[in-house]
């Protein structure tokens, strides 16, 4: 696709429900990151993918968050049992592997936990 | 471990002003170095880069140079225009890490008046 797409654009959800946030990647794009945005903050790293391998998934921060990329292609980060601190801008990007590792990002998946 | 320091914000400039936003970084080695910017309603884009000491990035007017003495780079524009509004985000790659997720400070508003 032309860029990086992420679904859906914003969530609510009810503290203990679990979400799933979709991340489809620039195609042919081998890496792929989510980060964590909260409210007045920088992006904070979660997890990397290289194709279907996750290589790093140092920044969850906890057994309540999971990530796949089953296929090397669409990414699904998942929630279980959301807790308002979970609030945060959801984000998505994609890049090819090697060279300048330029990031191309989505345009975000808000999720607010009531 | 890695960090990127932003001066507080935000910041407010009339139209024509001159712009200086300060960045700082801490990291081992050399790192490679971005400057995002986040238009409102919009996903984080690349507005420049530097991968090596004395490097200058430049893009639409803006320019920052790797400064490795003072572990700075510094985005700056001669002239700014309405259209700038937006937050900037600096942000930083480890070299020679297998995982090339990036680190960024958090952030600054820009807003520009006619």
């Amino acid at each position: 696709g032309a860029g990086v797409s992420q679904s859906p654009r914003y969530k609510v959800a009810k503290r203990g429900q679990d979400v799933a946030l979709r991340c489809d990647p620039i195609s042919g794009h081998v890496s792929l990151f989510w980060y964590q945005q909260a409210l007045g903050q920088g992006p904070e790293f979660l997890t990397y993918f290289q194709n279907e391998a996750q290589l790093d998934k140092s920044g969850l921060p906890s057994d309540r968050f999971f990530a796949e990329r089953p296929e090397g292609s669409v990414s699904t980060l998942k929630i279980q049992r959301t807790q308002q601190e979970d609030s945060a801008v959801y984000l998505c990007a994609s890049s090819l592997e090697g060279g300048l590792r330029i990031q191309y990002f989505g345009a975000g998946t808000r999720l607010s936990v009531l | 471990g890695n960090s990127v320091t932003q001066m507080e914000g935000p910041v407010t400039l009339s139209e024509e002003a001159f712009l200086t936003i300060n960045c700082t970084y801490t990291a081992t080695g050399y790192p490679s170095l971005f400057w995002y910017v986040q238009y409102p309603g919009e996903g984080l884009q690349l507005l420049l880069k530097a991968t090596k000491a004395d490097d200058k990035g430049s893009n639409k007017g803006f320019e920052a140079t790797y400064r490795k003495e003072t572990t700075s780079f510094h985005l700056e524009k001669g002239s700014v225009q309405v259209s700038d509004s937006a937050v900037y985000f600096c942000a930083l790659i480890s070299a020679g890490g297998a995982n090339s997720k990036l680190t960024f400070g958090k952030g600054i508003t820009l807003s520009v008046r006619p």
